[in-house]
Parts: C-alpha cells; sequence; structure tokens
C-alpha cells in the first residue's frame, strides 16, 4: 500500500515552454502533498505544501508565479513549471501524507527535468 | 530555524555495521525520520522515531534522544545493495507536516 505515482518520469522541454508534472495517490487519500527539487548530490528542498482545496503554501525564496500548484481532489497534486530555464533543470519529487495519519510521507518516484 | 547535520560519506565493508549520526536543532520537535536513496530514485521511508529510544526493523534500527538532539540509524549486516544515500529529516512541531531534511549521507559499501 501507500503508493505515489508521478508523471512523467522524465521530460526536456524547450527554455520558455511550461511543464506539468503530475503526483497521485494510488491507494490512498491525501488532504496534503509536498513539492521537492533536488539537484544532484544535494538533499531534498521542500518548493510548496500544496493542500486540497486551498491555495498552496509556498516556501522562502520560490516564486509561486512560476511554480504553479494545484491540488483538485485527494488523490492528484499539479506541478506547473510556467516560462522553464535551463537552471530549471532539477529532480522534482512529490509526496504524500495520507489523510488523518501521523507518520510519514511517502515519496513518488521523481520527475527529472531536463530544460534546453 | 532548523539545522540538521549528518555526515556526508561513509564508507564500510560488507558484512560489517554503520552508525550514521544527524544532530538538529530545531524549535519544537515532532518526529525525526530517516529515508533511504538510491542515486536517481525517490526516496523510501526506513523509520520514524518520535520518543526516545530505539527502534528495530530488521537490518535497519533507529535511535533517538530528543534531549541531546541526536539521532542515529545502524545498518547492519551490510549488504551491496544497501549502498545509497541516507536523509535524516525532522518534522518541527510548529510545520505541520513538512520535514526538513538533512544533506544526506552517501554510504558506499565495498565487497
Amino acid at each position: 500500500g501507500a503508493v505515489v505515482s508521478q508523471h512523467p518520469s522524465w521530460v526536456i522541454c524547450k527554455s520558455g515552454t511550461s511543464v506539468k508534472i503530475e503526483c497521485r495517490s494510488l491507494d490512498f487519500q491525501a488532504t496534503t502533498m509536498f513539492w521537492y527539487r533536488q539537484f544532484p548530490k544535494q538533499s531534498l528542498m521542500l518548493m510548496a505544501t500544496s493542500n486540497e482545496g486551498s491555495k498552496a503554501t509556498y516556501e522562502q525564496g520560490v516564486e509561486k508565479d512560476k511554480f504553479l500548484i494545484n491540488h483538485a481532489s485527494l488523490t492528484l497534486s499539479t506541478l506547473t513549471v510556467t516560462s522553464a530555464h535551463p537552471e530549471d533543470s532539477s529532480f522534482y519529487i512529490c509526496s504524500a501524507r495520507p489523510t488523518g495519519a501521523l507518520g510519514e510521507q511517502y515519496f513518488g518516484p521523481g520527475t527529472r527535468l531536463t530544460v534546453t | 530555524g532548523q539545522n540538521i547535520d549528518q555526515p556526508t560519506e561513509m564508507t564500510a565493508t560488507e558484512g560489517a555495521i554503520v552508525q550514521i549520526n544527524c544532530t538538529y536543532q530545531t524549535s519544537g520537535f515532532n518526529g525525526l525520520f530517516w529515508y533511504q536513496q538510491h542515486a536517481g530514485e525517490a526516496p523510501t521511508f526506513l523509520s520514524y522515531n518520535v520518543l526516545d529510544g530505539l527502534e528495530e526493523k530488521g537490518r535497519f534500527s533507529s535511535f533517538l534522544s530528543r534531549s541531546k538532539g541526536y539521532s542515529y540509524l545502524l545498518l547492519k549486516e551490510l549488504q551491496m545493495k544497501d549502498s545509497a544515500s541516507y536523509l535524516c529529516a525532522v518534522r518541527p512541531r510548529a510545520a505541520g507536516n513538512k520535514l526538513t531534511f538533512g544533506g544526506g549521507t552517501r554510504v558506499l559499501v565495498k565487497p
């Protein structure tokens, strides 16, 4: 149980275009999902907390107009990287916390974004 | 703010034991997590400690001392597949369910 999927697993896009990444909890409901970014050989940096039915909460330094988050249902959150630039190339990972759970978050397999 | 420290790299021999230490400073505390991450993959959950003491789960054990702001992950009977990064993450009380991750410890298991 507690499986989280992400789509796509990897994407290459041209500078200036937008990319949408989906995060789904497959066998549980998640009121809260989290979006992280990880650069090579570095740890995970939390970008934003996605709350079902309300606006996402962004961490300091993360542009909310550039990284659009939508959490329209209890099993789906999307991250859209708008007007992508090469410096946005990174490994984007989502996690989901089962509704009502006090413990761990379950991570998706990640999406590797390369902006050319 | 939060400050989480763990060693950058450790090397050990197959079949041996390795202990990965993690120290943290947080404004309030509501649990400490250990995750394993293989290169290019997402982290997988290993353990969760919220009370002091040792939690054992097969070859992996995790210890917590809240008064010392200290945890360790113990890997026993090391296998080659245990070569990975091990991430210590803390959930501060005031942060809801957000996790703050340490820099990770890369463990290399040699034959």
